[in-house]
């Protein structure tokens, strides 16, 4: 089992463009949440997909979206980067439904984003 | 959501106990206490988690307190690999984050030879 993969693992964007960042959730696993990671900060969640879904979303705004396939991979969109943007992407899967929070995440190693 | 507290760091010498504190004491009867590493340049990794009675699993141990407001990951032999900043995180399938993991600042472990 590979567990939880991303891609890419660094990537170098200008103010402005548009990026994509993929994650595979680990094998048998139904949800996928994305967090961002500033430098020297604990990861702040961005949102949730289930089913196709997002199903909860954090403090971010509307310049990031996401997407999930119907094999349970998912995309994170982010539009208009902004030098603040610059972070460690990280997906994390685990299994929908009630006594979730008795379960364990499964995080990837993440995507370093710089943006300049 | 119901919040935890952590050192912002603490210092261990190789091979001896190590004791991380959480305080939470606004936890709910629902919240599950999770506690998870992170170590330099890679994702977060799972260590444990219990609700009311003490854990032990190969990595470490966890204590729960009898009221449930404070608890402690115990590592039982601390290796230079164990340096990481290490989250307790609450987690509820009821409560407003639905099962999610929210993560504060941690606590800082650095561990000396």
């Amino acid at each position: 089992d590979a567990g939880v993969t991303q891609s890419p693992t660094h990537l170098i964007k200008t103010r402005g463009q548009q990026v994509t960042l993929r994650c595979s959730p680990k094998s048998g696993h139904d949800t996928v949440s994305w967090y961002q990671q500033a430098l020297g900060q604990g990861p702040q969640f961005i949102f949730q997909y289930y089913e196709e879904e997002e199903r909860q979303r954090g403090n971010f705004p509307d310049r990031f979206s996401g997407h999930q396939f119907p094999n349970y991979s998912s995309e994170l969109n982010v539009n208009a980067l902004l030098l603040g943007d610059s972070a460690l992407y990280l997906c994390a899967s685990s299994l929908m439904g009630q006594g979730r929070a008795n379960t364990e995440a499964f995080f990837g190693q993440g995507t370093r984003l710089t943006v300049v | 959501d119901a919040k935890t507290t952590q050192p912002n760091s603490m210092e261990s010498n190789e091979e001896e106990p190590v004791h991380l504190p959480c305080n939470h004491s606004t936890i709910s009867g629902t919240d599950y206490i999770h506690w998870y590493r992170q170590l330099p340049s890679q994702g977060p990794e799972y260590v444990i988690h219990g609700l009311t009675s003490n854990v032990n699993n190969r990595m470490a141990s966890l204590a729960i307190a009898e009221d449930r407001k404070s608890s402690t990951l115990i590592l039982h032999r601390a290796t230079l690999r164990d340096a990481a900043v290490y989250y307790c995180i609450l987690r509820d399938d009821y409560g407003g984050s639905q099962g999610n993991l929210i993560f504060g600042k941690g606590t800082k472990l650095s561990v000396k030879p």
